[in-house]
C-alpha cells in the first residue's frame, strides 16, 4: 500500500515565478491538508481539501492556492514567489476530520 | 485557538539512556495529541497519537505518551534510546471539529554514544 506521495522533490525557482507541487493521498484517504515548514520550524497549516473544495485555510495570503481532483490527489499553486516561501512543503493525508493524518516526504522549495 | 509549546529546542542524551520529550498545549475543547518524528530531509512519521480513554498511549519504537489533563501536557518518553532515535520530535494538537493540526517548533535529539 502506497503512502502519501509527492513530487517533484526538490525545486528550485527565483523570485516572483509561480510554482505547482503535486500530491497523491495515502490509498483510502479522501481528504488532502497542505503544510509548510520553514527551517528549524514546526509545520504550519495552510489548507486543507475536501471533495474538491478548500475546507479549512490557515494564516497564508492569497498567493497560495490549491485544487483537488476527483481521485482525491491535489496541488499546491504558488504565486508570485518571494523569498520568504523557501521551505519544505507537506502533504498529509487523512480520512476524517479530526483523525490522524499521514505526511508524505515534502517538497523542498527555494526560491533564489 | 490551539497551541503548542515544547520547552527544549535540543537534548543530548546517552544511548541507552532515558528519554522524556515535553510538550504543553493549550486548546479549549477535548484535543487530540500527536507526536511526530522527522528524520533530516524526512517527512513526518507519527509515533502516537491520543483521541480518548487511557491517558497512557504506547506508540511505535518503544515510546509512550502520557495525556495529563490538569497540566495540559503530552510528555513523550522512552526508556532507553538507541542511536537511530536521533531526530526532531514535534508535537501537536487536532480535535474532532477543527481540521488542521497545530505543531510545536520541536526538539531535537542528539543520541551520544
Amino acid at each position: 500500500d502506497a503512502g502519501v506521495t509527492q513530487s517533484p522533490t526538490h525545486l528550485i525557482k527565483t523570485r516572483g515565478q509561480q510554482v505547482t507541487l503535486r500530491c497523491s493521498p495515502k490509498s483510502g484517504h479522501d481528504t488532502v491538508s497542505w503544510y509548510q515548514q520553514a527551517l528549524g520550524q514546526g509545520p504550519q497549516f495552510i489548507f486543507q481539501y475536501y471533495e474538491e473544495e478548500e475546507r479549512q485555510r490557515g494564516n497564508f495570503p492569497d498567493r497560495f492556492s490549491g485544487h483537488q481532483f476527483p481521485n482525491y490527489s491535489s496541488e499546491l499553486n504558488v504565486n508570485a514567489l518571494l523569498l520568504g516561501d523557501s521551505a519544505l512543503y507537506l502533504c498529509a493525508s487523512s480520512w476524517l476530520a479530526g483523525n490522524e493524518q499521514f505526511f508524505g516526504p515534502g517538497t523542498r522549495l527555494t526560491v533564489l | 485557538a490551539q497551541s503548542v509549546t515544547q520547552p527544549d529546542i535540543h537534548i543530548t542524551v546517552s544511548e541507552g539512556a532515558s528519554l522524556e520529550l515535553r510538550c504543553n498545549y493549550s486548546y479549549g475543547a477535548t484535543p487530540y495529541l500527536f507526536w511526530y518524528v522527522q528524520s533530516p530531509g524526512q517527512g513526518l512519521q507519527l509515533l502516537l497519537k491520543y483521541f480518548s480513554g487511557d491517558t497512557l498511549v504506547q506508540g511505535i519504537k518503544g515510546f509512550e505518551a502520557e495525556f495529563k489533563r490538569s497540566q495540559s501536557s503530552f510528555n513523550l518518553r522512552k526508556p532507553s534510546v538507541h542511536w537511530s532515535d536521533a531526530a526532531e520530535y514535534f508535537c501537536a494538537v487536532g480535535a474532532r471539529s477543527d481540521y488542521k493540526l497545530s505543531f510545536g517548533a520541536g526538539t531535537t535529539v542528539t543520541v551520544r554514544a
